[in-house]
This record gives structure tokens, C-alpha cells and sequence, in this order.
């Protein structure tokens, strides 16, 4: 069973152009959540996805960031209109649904380091 | 809300001596707790949670934390520690079951000497 896999690994855009990533869940997963590690800082909670729906966007900037996951294919987490401030490295994790729902383990990707000139 | 402190940014120790980083906790309710390991340019690798139980947990390549519910604290430890340690890490919380979001401390860079 392969882990999250989250591509492109490295991006590098310039200021006002977009950057899409793209996330992978292990197989079988339907949660997706999306965190975000500016330098020397710990992870920060963006947006968690179910197949086709929006759970809960509460840590996600109002403007410019959308993320959607389709019910075919990967998690895409979108940046238009990229500023400097965006430089980060951005971790896609994936859990399960078990039966009960009592704890669901979160799987990280090897996330994308988004570089903004 | 739920937030982590993980009060040391660098923790220095000499290959073979114990060691502990630091995590205390605040969450309303019952915590669930977690540590995670992420080495250069890679993403995060679970180490161990608690849930509910023994307050001692243990987890991958030797390390245990535990949980003290009177201090909110869970503190990494391991007997040993190895070069290969050196890595950062990461104490998380959430503060019910299911699939809510992890909340992270900001790390702590844990560095072993030889």
C-alpha cells in the first residue's frame, strides 16, 4: 500500500502566478487535510476535505486559497496570485474511516516546498 | 481551543545518555496525543500516541512518552538516544475522536552528539 504521495515535491513560482499541489490519499483513505509549515515553525492546520466535500476550511486564508477533492483523482490545493509569504512547505495527511470512528491515525505526504521569487 | 507548547526550540544530548522534549498540552475534554519525527526535507513519520490507557506509551525505534494528566504534560523520552536521532519533533493534540485536525507545537530540534 503506497503512503500519501503529494507532487510536485518542489514548485517555484513568481509573484501573481498560481501554484496547484496535488495530494494523493493511501489508499482507501477519504479524509484529506492540509497543513502548512512556514520556516522553523511548526504545522498549521489549512483545510480538511472528504470525497467531494469541504469539512472544515477554518485554518484556510480567505482569499486566494481553494482546495478541493474531487471524487476521482487527487486533493488539489490551489494558490492564485502567489505572494512571497506563501513560500512554504505544504504537508497533505490522509486517515481513514473506521468502523466506530473512534481514532483515526493521520498519514503524512513528503509535502511540496512551494518557492515564491 | 486546543493548543501545544513545546517549551525547548533545541535540545543537545550526548549519544547513549537519556533523553526528554518537552510537551504540555490545553484542549477541553479528553486529549488525544501524538508525536511526530521529520528528518531534512522529509514529512512527518508517527512516532506514538496516547488515547486512553497506560500513561506510559511506547513507539517506534524506542521511543516512550508519557502522559501526566495532572501537569496536561507528554513528554518524549528514550533511554538512549542515537546519532541518528537527531531530527525534529513534533507534539500534536485533538481534542476528540474522529478525523478533527491535529494541532502542532512548534517543534524541537533535537540534536546528538557522538
Amino acid at each position: 500500500n503506497a503512503g500519501v504521495m503529494q507532487n510536485p515535491r518542489h514548485l517555484v513560482r513568481r509573484r501573481g502566478q498560481e501554484a496547484r499541489l496535488r495530494c494523493s490519499p493511501m489508499k482507501g483513505h477519504s479524509h484529506v487535510y492540509w497543513y502548512r509549515q512556514l520556516p522553523e515553525e511548526g504545522l498549521k492546520f489549512m483545510v480538511y476535505l472528504q470525497k467531494e466535500n469541504i469539512i472544515d476550511e477554518s485554518g484556510m486564508p480567505k482569499e486566494r486559497f481553494s482546495a478541493e477533492f474531487p471524487k476521482e483523482g487527487p486533493s488539489i490545493l490551489r494558490i492564485q496570485q502567489v505572494v512571497r509569504g506563501d513560500s512554504a512547505a505544504y504537508f497533505c495527511a490522509s486517515s481513514p474511516t473506521l468502523a466506530g470512528g473512534t481514532y483515526n491515525e493521520q498519514f503524512f505526504g513528503p509535502g511540496t516546498r512551494l518557492t515564491v521569487l | 481551543a486546543q493548543s501545544v507548547a513545546q517549551p525547548e526550540d533545541q535540545v543537545n544530548v550526548a549519544e547513549g545518555n537519556p533523553l526528554t522534549v518537552k510537551c504540555t498540552y490545553s484542549v477541553s475534554g479528553n486529549p488525544y496525543l501524538f508525536w511526530y519525527v521529520q528528518y531534512p526535507n522529509r514529512g512527518l513519520q508517527f512516532l506514538l500516541k496516547y488515547i486512553t490507557g497506560d500513561n506510559l506509551v511506547k513507539g517506534s525505534y524506542g521511543f516512550e512518552a508519557e502522559f501526566n494528566k495532572s501537569q496536561t504534560s507528554f513528554h518524549l523520552k528514550k533511554p538512549s538516544a542515537l546519532v541518528s536521532d537527531s531530527a525534529l519533533y513534533f507534539c500534536a493534540v485533538r481534542r476528540n475522536s474522529g478525523n478533527t485536525p491535529l494541532v502542532f507545537g512548534k517543534g524541537t530540534r533535537l540534536s546528538v552528539i557522538a
